[in-house]
């Protein structure tokens, strides 16, 4: 697609329940990371892929979140058992093959959690 | 670990009216400095990526400039337009993560 879409754009759960929120990366990318970003500040680094593996997960909180990339493309974060603290917006983005030189992230609008 | 400090938090501006946000780094080996424009709502937005110390880019009434403890975002006769939250980010030279700071929220008021 055009750019880094993200769904649902608005997520309302229960603490306790489980949650997925999905990555659809720009075509053509073969990098993806998620990032976390609570009220007022930066994001916050989770998890990248490179094609299907996990290239660095150091990011993630716990084991309650995990995150896949099947086929190579689309991504799904899963949280379980969430808590209020998880409360945040999630971003995804992607970029083009990881090289020697920086590579530019392109972001999604982001899925907004909120666990009651 | 990477850290980026964002100076100041927030800062009210009439049009017309220049100034700079600051961003302050430590990494091990810097592979890009990265300047993101995020509206409420909304993810980063990219701007600019800067490589190496005295390098300078520009973009309408923004410019970014980098030495090699900071870089600066220079805001040159801003526009209501330009209120935004500005992110900077540093890629480190074994890593493709970013890891960014909180932000300078600009608002300009007409």
């Amino acid at each position: 697609g055009a750019g880094v879409s993200q769904t649902p754009s608005n997520k309302v759960t229960e603490k306790g329940k489980y949650v997925e929120l999905r990555c659809d990366p720009i075509s053509g990318h073969t990098a993806l990371y998620w990032y976390r970003q609570s009220l007022g500040q930066g994001p916050e680094f989770l998890i990248y892929f490179q094609g299907t593996g996990a290239a660095d997960d150091s990011g993630l909180p716990n084991d309650r979140f995990f995150a896949v990339r099947p086929e190579g493309s689309v991504s799904t974060l899963k949280i379980q058992r969430t808590e209020r603290g998880d409360s945040a917006v999630y971003l995804c983005a992607s970029s083009l093959t990881l090289g020697i030189g920086a590579n530019v992230l392109t972001f999604g609008a982001g899925s907004r959690l909120t666990v009651l | 670990e990477d850290q980026v400090t964002q100076s100041p938090e927030a800062l009210r501006l009439q049009e017309g009216e220049s100034s700079s946000l600051n961003c302050s780094y430590t990494v091990s080996g810097l592979r890009g400095l990265f300047w993101y424009r995020q509206d409420p709502g909304k993810g980063p937005e990219f701007l600019f990526t800067l490589y190496s110390a005295g390098e300078e880019k520009e973009k309408e009434r923004l410019k970014a400039t980098l030495t090699k403890k900071e870089s600066f975002l220079h805001i040159t006769a801003p526009k209501p337009e330009d209120s935004a939250t500005y992110l900077c980010a540093v890629q480190g030279s074994n890593d493709y993560k970013l890891s960014f700071g909180a932000g300078t929220t600009v608002t300009v008021r007409a």
